[in-house]
């Protein structure tokens, strides 16, 4: 079964702070992704990640950057939490073995005060 | 970029009835896939189509990958109160990593 675990379900963070979300993948998938889930704006993607240390911008990575040392392990850090970075982040992986299907984590429900 | 429109925005049904919802593009999709969320978890794959026209089932779930690919439903038979939750059409078109989402179609049944 596949499996993608993120580091917290819920998390309060104060304006200014340094953010880490972990997320990993028991698939040995190549792909992963980090997108955030707004109220009416849908699943947007911030950045997408296809082997270990390399990473793409995606459609909304201001604000934010990545890191990915091993093939499980995909980071993302929002190095000065804004009001505005309040959100649902999801983390997914894929795999050409899995024909690019996009398995997702349960989300970390973000909200910074 | 690509975008997917999905409808309905939102349904409520009462249990028993069947439920029908769709997704159509401009562009032309390799893959489209159906998944459901439910408050407060991550979407979870429902059904995957990969040829145009192909028909697949996954309980009492049915989705159909259009003959043009640029387009895609999902029929629920029979609602139950579980299949609450918001479902996403999502399409993989040329680049193999990255997916493209609907906004989402937000169901209620009441029992």
């Amino acid at each position: 079964d596949v499996k993608v675990t993120q580091s917290s379900r819920y998390l309060v963070k104060r304006t200014g702070e340094k953010v880490f979300l972990e997320c990993v993948q028991d698939m040995d998938h190549e792909n992963m992704f980090w997108y955030r889930q707004d109220p009416g704006l849908g699943l947007r993607l911030i950045y997408f990640s296809y082997d270990v240390k390399m990473k793409e911008k995606g459609d909304i990575p201001e604000g934010y950057s990545v890191s990915r040392e091993k093939k499980e392990r995909f980071s993302l850090i929002l190095e000065s939490a804004s009001t505005n970075q309040t959100s649902m982040y999801l983390c997914a992986s894929s795999s050409p073995s899995s024909l690019y299907e996009q398995y997702f984590g349960p989300g970390t429900r973000l909200t910074v005060t | 970029g690509q975008q997917l429109n999905q409808s309905p925005q939102s349904m409520f049904i009462q249990e028993g009835e069947d439920v029908s919802m769709n997704c159509t593009s401009s562009s032309i999709f390799n893959t489209w896939l159906w998944y459901k969320q439910e408050p407060g978890e991550g979407p979870v794959l429902l059904i995957a189509l990969y040829k145009a026209g192909e028909l697949t089932s996954n309980g009492r779930l049915t989705a159909q990958f259009g003959i043009t690919r640029k387009d895609s439903f999902l029929n629920i038979s029979a609602s139950i109160p579980s299949d609450v939750g918001i479902y996403f059409c999502a399409g993989l078109g040329g680049s193999n990593y990255k997916l493209t989402f609907g906004k989402g179609t937000l169901l209620t049944v009441n029992p």
